[in-house]
């Protein structure tokens, strides 16, 4: 079965300094994995995704993320976090073998303070 | 831009009324799906359909039910709402058949409050 784990609830961070979210997965076979942000009252927003190849990936915003295939994660990056980066953050992961269910993790809610 | 479009942001309702929530998506997306997100849950899928008139259950089908007339249309439908359906629902589509779906797309999404 597939499942996504984001073991922190919030991450503080101040302005300029780098951030981490972290997630990692389960997932039989080779996975494809998302992140998403969600601000106040509003849907997701689509980040960035790996598919195969490179595994650092770019996204917007200047956020990018690693992927790591013997620890099975998939963390979150930016090198200078800004106060509009405060929002939701989820990792979602699906298996490439085919199907259409995208599986999210709980969510981790990013602070950052001016 | 592209764009999903669900038709109610905010809605209440009372216990045993029925409830349809509307999804539009512009982008010619083969897939369409429903979520509901609770805090401290993350996102858990209803229903989702992969064509027009094909329906398939997610995770959590129980109480509700989908519709899927025309390929850029996807309904929920609580046909006897209760207090434990409150919660925000969010409607998404993504391209891609076979083994490569892409991202999702989402709309800005519904807030249900069933008193």
């Amino acid at each position: 079965a597939q499942s996504v784990a984001q073991p922190e609830d919030q991450v503080n961070v101040a302005e300029g300094n780098p951030l981490t979210v972290k997630c990692t997965y389960s997932v039989s076979g080779n996975p494809y994995l998302f992140w998403y942000v969600q601000y106040p009252n509003r849907g997701l927003q689509f980040l960035l995704k790996y598919i195969t190849g490179d595994n650092l990936v770019k996204g917007s915003y200047g956020f990018e993320a690693e992927f790591n295939k013997s620890q099975t994660s998939f963390h979150l990056k930016k090198p200078s976090a800004l106060v509009s980066d405060s929002a939701l953050y989820f990792c979602a992961v699906r298996r490439n073998t085919g199907g259409f269910k995208t599986i999210f993790g709980a969510g981790t809610r990013l602070f950052v303070k001016a | 831009d592209v764009k999903v479009t669900q038709s109610s942001r905010y809605l209440v309702k009372r216990t045993g009324e029925k409830v349809f929530l509307e999804c539009v998506q512009d982008m010619d997306h083969e897939n369409m799906f429903w979520y509901r997100q609770d805090p401290g849950l993350g996102l858990r899928l209803i229903y989702f359909s992969y064509d027009v008139k094909m329906k398939e259950k997610g995770d959590i089908p129980e109480g509700y039910s989908v519709s899927r007339e025309k390929k850029e249309r996807f309904s929920l439908i609580l046909e006897s709402a209760s207090t434990n359906q409150t919660s925000m629902y969010l409607c998404a589509s993504n391209r891609g058949t076979g083994t490569y779906t892409g991202e999702l797309f989402f709309g800005e999404g519904s807030r249900l409050t069933v008193l």
